[in-house]
C-alpha cells in the first residue's frame, strides 16, 4: 500500500517568492494534515482538511494557506517568503479524523536565500 | 498555545539496555501518539493510545496513557542500534479532526 506522497522533496526559493506544495495521501484517506518542523520550533500544526473543507487552523499568518481536492490530494501554499519560512513541511493522511491515526510523508525541504 | 514538555531531551545508551520516555502536558489530551523519525524521513507512526490509563504494546516498545490525561510514557526495552532515532510524543483530541501538539523531541543514541 503506498505511503504519503509529498512532492517536491527539495525545493530552493528566494524572499518574496511564492511556492506550492503537493500531497497525495494514502489511498481512501480523506483528512490530510500539514506541519511544519524546524529545529527551534519543533513540529508545528498549520491546517487540516477534510473532504475539500479546512477543518482545523493552527496559528500561522494568512500567508500560509491550502486547499484539497475532490481525490483528497492537497497542496500547501506560502506567499512572500521569508527567511523564518525555511523548514522542512509535512503532511499526514488519515481515514477521517480524531480517533484515526495520522500517517506522514516524507516531507519537503524548503530553503529560503 | 499547548505546550508538550518530552523528557530527556537526548539518552546515549548501551545496546541492550531498556529506555524510558515521557510527555507531559498543562492541558488534557484524549489521545496520545509515538512516532519515531529517522534523518531525511518523516515521523513513523509506533503507538497509538486513545483512553486513559491504556498500555499498549508494538513488539519492544510499550507505552501508557496516563491517567490523568496529561501525561504518557514510551518504553523501548533491549534497545538495539536500529532504535537510533528522534522520538516524538503528539497529544490530540477525537473531536477536533487531526490537529497533534508534539513533543520536543527525544533523540535516542545507542553504543553497539
Amino acid at each position: 500500500k503506498a505511503g504519503v506522497t509529498q512532492t517536491p522533496r527539495y525545493l530552493i526559493k528566494t524572499r518574496g517568492q511564492q511556492v506550492t506544495l503537493s500531497c497525495s495521501p494514502i489511498s481512501g484517506h480523506r483528512s490530510v494534515s500539514w506541519y511544519q518542523q524546524t529545529p527551534g520550533q519543533g513540529l508545528q500544526f498549520l491546517f487540516e482538511y477534510f473532504s475539500e473543507t479546512q477543518r482545523n487552523k493552527g496559528n500561522f499568518p494568512g500567508r500560509f494557506s491550502g486547499r484539497q481536492f475532490s481525490n483528497s490530494r492537497s497542496e500547501m501554499n506560502v506567499s512572500t517568503l521569508e527567511l523564518g519560512d525555511s523548514a522542512l513541511y509535512l503532511c499526514a493522511s488519515s481515514l477521517d479524523g480524531g480517533h484515526q491515526p495520522q500517517h506522514f510523508g516524507d516531507g519537503t525541504r524548503l530553503s529560503i536565500l | 498555545g499547548q505546550q508538550l514538555n518530552q523528557s530527556p531531551q537526548s539518552m546515549f545508551i548501551q545496546e541492550g539496555e531498556d529506555v524510558s520516555m515521557n510527555c507531559t502536558s498543562s492541558s488534557i489530551f484524549n489521545t496520545w501518539l509515538w512516532y519515531k523519525q529517522d534523518p531525511g524521513e518523516g515521523p513513523v507512526l509506533l503507538i497509538a493510545l486513545y483512553k486513559a490509563g491504556e498500555l499498549t504494546s508494538n513488539g519492544r516498545l510499550t507505552a501508557q496513557f496516563g491517567i490523568t490525561r496529561k501525561d504518557s510514557f514510551l518504553n523501548i526495552s533491549a534497545s538495539i542500534p536500529s532504535d537510533v532515532g528522534i522520538y516524538f510524543c503528539a497529544g490530540g483530541f477525537r473531536n477536533a479532526g487531526n490537529m497533534l501538539t508534539f513533543g520536543g523531541g527525544t533523540r535516542l543514541m545507542v553504543k553497539p
